[in-house]
C-alpha cells in the first residue's frame, strides 16, 4: 500500500533555530511528494513539491525539502524558524488511481510550535 | 479570484439531520475533491471529481454523496448525519493531475452533529 508517514506528532523549536520536520514515504514507482501548511481555521497552503530533479527542493516561505530515496524521505527544513511558523504541516504523495488522474495521501500532520 | 469557496463555516446538526456543504472554484480547475480532517489523522479523502461528469469514491465515502454540479461546483451531501461525521470538511481543486500541480484547498466548513 502506498502511504506516507510523519513520526512526530509535534516539533518544538527556538526561534531563529532550525527546524526540521520528518516524512518518510512507500510508494511504487516514482515519488510525487508535496508538503502543505495549515495556520489555524485555515485550508491547507502548498509550500513545495518534489517530482524530478534536484534532491533540494525550494518553496515558499523560506522552506525547502530534502529528497532521499534510499531513506524514502522528504523531510522539510527551515534554516531559521519563526514564531509565525508555528503551525500544522503535511506531507503528501501522490497516489496513483485506475483514471490515471490520481489522489494525494496525507501523513496524519505534525504541530510546529516556535517560541520567542 | 476567490479561489475555493465553500459555504457554510459552520453548522450544527442533530443526528439523522441532512445538509449539503457546497464548493466552488473560480480558477478553471477540471479536478475537486472532498476531504475530512479529523485529529490525528490527517486528511481523508471522501470523494473526488477527476473532472466535470465523474466522481469517484475515496477512503472514506460510507454517509456521503456527492454531485459534481457543473465545472465549478461540487457539492457533498450527508442523507443522515451521525456524530461520527463531526469534523472539519474541505474542498480543493487542481486544474490536472499530481504530476506538476499541487491542490488549491478552500477555507473548511466546521461540522458538529450532536
Amino acid at each position: 500500500a502506498q502511504s506516507v508517514a510523519q513520526p512526530e506528532d509535534q516539533v518544538n523549536v527556538a526561534e531563529g533555530n532550525p527546524l526540521t520536520v520528518k516524512c518518510t514515504y512507500s510508494v511504487s514507482g516514482n515519488p510525487y511528494l508535496f508538503w502543505y501548511v495549515q495556520y489555524p481555521n485555515r485550508g491547507l497552503q502548498f509550500l513545495l513539491k518534489y517530482i524530478t530533479g534536484d534532491n533540494l527542493v525550494k518553496g515558499s516561505y523560506g522552506f525547502e525539502a530534502e529528497f532521499n530515496k534510499s531513506q524514502t524521505s522528504f523531510h522539510l527544513k527551515k534554516p531559521s524558524a519563526l514564531v509565525s511558523d508555528s503551525a500544522l504541516y503535511f506531507c503528501a504523495v501522490r497516489v496513483m488511481t485506475t483514471d490515471s488522474w490520481g489522489k494525494l495521501q496525507f501523513g496524519a500532520g505534525t504541530q510546529v510550535v516556535v517560541t520567542p | 479570484n476567490a479561489g475555493v469557496t465553500q459555504t457554510p463555516k459552520f453548522q450544527v446538526l442533530k443526528t439523522g439531520q441532512s445538509m449539503t456543504l457546497q464548493c466552488a472554484q473560480d480558477m478553471n480547475h477540471n479536478s475537486m475533491y472532498w476531504y475530512r480532517q479529523d485529529p490525528g489523522m490527517g486528511l481523508r479523502l471522501i470523494y473526488y471529481s477527476a473532472s466535470e461528469g465523474t466522481t469517484d469514491k475515496g477512503e472514506v465515502p460510507n454517509g456521503y454523496n456527492v454531485s459534481r454540479l457543473n465545472k465549478r461546483e461540487f457539492s457533498l451531501r450527508l442523507e443522515s448525519a451521525a456524530p461520527s461525521q463531526t469534523s472539519v470538511y474541505f474542498c480543493a481543486s487542481i486544474i490536472r493531475g499530481f504530476q506538476y500541480n499541487e491542490q488549491f484547498f478552500g477555507p473548511g466548513t466546521r461540522l458538529t452533529v450532536l
